[in-house]
């Protein structure tokens, strides 16, 4: 059972560098989400999708940029990262919306210099 | 603004028994979820309570009180694995999630 995976595990930016973290889910869920941690916080919704082909702005969703061509798949993009972006990246799945338990992938570790 | 409060640390001896509190001020409510997560791990879930009373599930109970704005997870028989930040997270009247800052439980032997 892989659940949600996330790739990568952890990464080391420059500021003003781009990439995009992957997000994959084999449980055919039909809801997915970003959500950044960060210390002495709770979790913050980046941008969330309720099905292939459709995104949605969450709380914080400044800097990033999000795509699901696939059920499967979530991306999360940042295109010119910042220090302030340095956290730890979560994705999460959830057959129904948010009055469904959600299954986390294992994490993003994300530092930008 | 809407909020989740529950404590940042707690500190419990293996083997005893530990309640962990949350209260909640959002715009309407649909339901309360509590989450456990490892040190640099996943948050995976525990309990999900949306009528008033104590839900049980093996050494870990939750219970909610909607009038009260208020609820707490309930950890019994504690093991060192049990370790661990518990989150608690709120639906609000428009279905968005809102996440407390999570409790630190530390057990010592």
């Amino acid at each position: 059972n892989a659940g949600v995976t996330q790739t990568p595990k952890f990464r080391v930016l420059k500021t003003g560098q781009s990439m995009t973290l992957l997000c994959a889910q084999d449980m055919n869920h039909e809801y997915m989400y970003w959500y950044r941690q960060d210390p002495g916080m709770g979790l913050r919704l980046i941008h969330y999708s309720v099905g292939e082909g459709t995104t949605a702005k969450g709380e914080v969703p400044d800097g990033y940029n999000v795509s699901r061509l696939k059920k499967q798949n979530f991306l999360l993009g940042l295109e010119s990262a910042a220090p302030s972006q340095t956290s730890v990246y979560f994705c999460a799945s959830s057959q129904g919306g948010v009055s469904q338990p959600q299954h986390f992938g294992d994490g993003t570790r994300l530092s930008i210099l | 603004g809407q909020n989740i409060d529950q404590p940042t640390e707690m500190t419990a001896t293996e083997g005893a028994i530990v309640q962990i509190n949350c209260t909640y001020q959002t715009s309407g409510f649909n339901g309360l979820f509590w989450y456990q997560q490892h040190a640099g791990e996943a948050p995976t879930f525990l309990s999900y309570n949306v009528l008033d009373g104590l839900e049980e599930k093996g050494r870990f109970s939750s219970f909610l009180s909607r009038s009260k704005g208020y609820s707490y997870l309930l950890l019994k028989e504690l093991q060192m694995k049990d370790s661990a930040s518990y989150l608690c997270a709120a639906v609000d009247s428009n279905y968005q999630l809102i996440w407390g800052a999570g409790t630190k439980l530390i057990i010592k032997p």
